[in-house]
């Protein structure tokens, strides 16, 4: 069984400064994809990012980037340049590919507030 | 292109009652999967129904069921309801059930249980 886990309950940032959130996960598995989710107060769940494990390179998008550790199991959300619609909850999740069924494990998630 | 949709988007029951929740996948999307989110707490899979058959459970009780249609929309039955169900409770579909396949969720249907 997969497991997810985010240590921070809760982060605060200026707006335009970074800010770091850390998430670890357990697998047994070598493919898998590790996500991170964001889900405002509309409870939307809507997909930041993307890393595959076979990838080396780390993925960005836009702001957002990752630090993909796969020997340490680790994989951190930065976000850049804070934005006042970036408050939200952040899920890190994981995905098996061999598995049957896609389906997702989530950590507790990160409440990230941006300070004006 | 239609997102996931789901209904109703609030509910209130009681305890013992038995509720039904809705979800209309993307269009295009065969698979179905579906989640309960506890207030303060991450998603947990309860299943998956890929065309029309459970496709993977999660560690939930039998009063826990579905079904997916033809269309591949799906229901989620929570029979004899208790206060710890009260959730809230997501939808994602998504073009298969491998696990290379991107899930696109749904608002969610929130579930208060009196």
């Amino acid at each position: 069984a997969q497991t997810v886990t985010q240590s921070q309950p809760e982060m605060s940032v200026q707006e335009a400064e970074t800010v770091t959130l850390s998430c670890t996960y357990d697998t047994s598995e070598n493919n898998y994809y590790l996500f991170w989710y964001k889900q405002p107060p509309s409870r939307q769940m809507i997909l930041v990012i993307r890393q595959e494990a076979y990838k080396q390179q780390n993925a960005t998008e836009n702001r957002f980037s990752v630090n993909f550790q796969k020997a340490a199991k680790s994989f951190s959300l930065k976000i850049s340049d804070s934005q006042l619609g970036d408050t939200a909850m952040y899920f890190c999740a994981a995905q098996m590919i061999k598995a049957a069924g896609n389906k997702l494990t989530f950590g507790g998630g990160t409440r990230v507030l941006v300070k004006p | 292109e239609t997102g996931v949709t789901q209904s109703p988007t609030h509910l209130i029951k009681t305890r013992g009652q038995q509720v039904t929740l809705r979800c209309s996948s993307q269009s295009g999307h065969n698979t179905v999967s579906w989640y309960q989110q506890a207030l303060g707490q991450g998603p947990q899979f309860i299943f998956q129904y890929y065309r029309e058959e459970e496709n993977g459970r999660g560690n939930f009780p039998p009063r826990f069921s579905g079904l997916q249609f033809p269309n591949y929309s799906s229901e989620l039955n929570v029979n004899a309801l208790e206060l710890d169900d009260s959730a809230l409770y997501l939808c994602a579909s998504s073009l298969g059930s491998g696990g290379t396949n991107e899930q696109f969720f749904g608002p969610g249907t929130r579930l208060t249980v009196l």
